[in-house]
């Protein structure tokens, strides 16, 4: 699987859009580009996922540049409760070894 | 039930100490996996399960041991574990093996060997 690069911390304002980079210049045609993200003390939780074209849902939008190497996630409206380490993953939909691998992550704090 | 369920919350044990952590969902998924977590850590991968059968182990010591009996439970049996293998331990399911966007995790097990 590809490997990501993604800036280690950033703060936000609460109210604010938030837009969180990552870099994945050896994606390959077949890889999509998934977040998640990990609040204190609990487990990783899905956000969204993307192969090429901009998704959003009721948690974040996803803008995947045209070339593919690298992608924002965009949390519209922060609160206080996104306060979290922010995954950026590279993979297959679906990987047959079942290999969902995570990177060092963006440590997103939001301030009021 | 979308939840992917973990006991005990916290768990201190002894270096010479055999203890089980506990993994269940009920959401018909048929991959489960183990990652563990160190501080400021991301996950690691550690064991999945595919369809009740072991399917990766990633090089993990034998004092760790998985165990499938059925398709909802997930257990880790421990054994003589050393005090660097404190840390998060996390269980996650989905509905095929590797679907990628589609992971559900607990909220884990935080495990101190002293």
């Amino acid at each position: 699987d590809a490997k990501t690069t993604q800036p280690p911390s950033m703060d936000c304002a609460e109210g604010r859009a938030a837009n969180l980079p990552c870099n994945h210049s050896t994606i390959s045609g077949n890889e999509y580009v998934y977040w998640y993200r990990q609040i204190h003390s609990q487990g990783p939780q899905y956000i969204i996922h993307g192969l090429k074209n901009n998704e959003t849902n009721e948690m974040a939008s996803l803008i995947i540049t045209e070339d593919r190497k690298s992608s924002t996630l965009i949390l519209p409206h922060a609160t206080l409760r996104d306060t979290a380490v922010y995954y950026c993953i590279v993979s297959q939909l679906l990987d047959s070894w079942g290999k969902l691998q995570f990177g060092a992550g963006t440590q997103v704090v939001v301030t009021p | 039930d979308t939840e992917v369920t973990q006991t005990p919350k916290h768990l201190v044990m002894g270096m010479t100490n055999k203890k089980s952590l506990k993994c269940e969902q009920h959401m018909g998924h048929r991959a489960m996996y183990w990652y563990k977590q160190k501080a400021k850590k991301p996950p690691e991968l550690m064991f999945v399960y595919s369809y009740e059968k072991l399917s990766i182990n990633e090089s993990v010591p034998s004092r760790f041991s998985p165990e499938c009996p059925n398709s909802s439970l997930l257990n880790l049996h421990l054994h003589a574990l050393q005090p660097e293998d404190s840390a998060l331990y996390l269980c996650a399911s989905s509905q095929v093996p590797g679907n990628s966007y589609g992971y559900t995790f607990g909220s884990g097990t935080r495990l101190t060997v002293v």
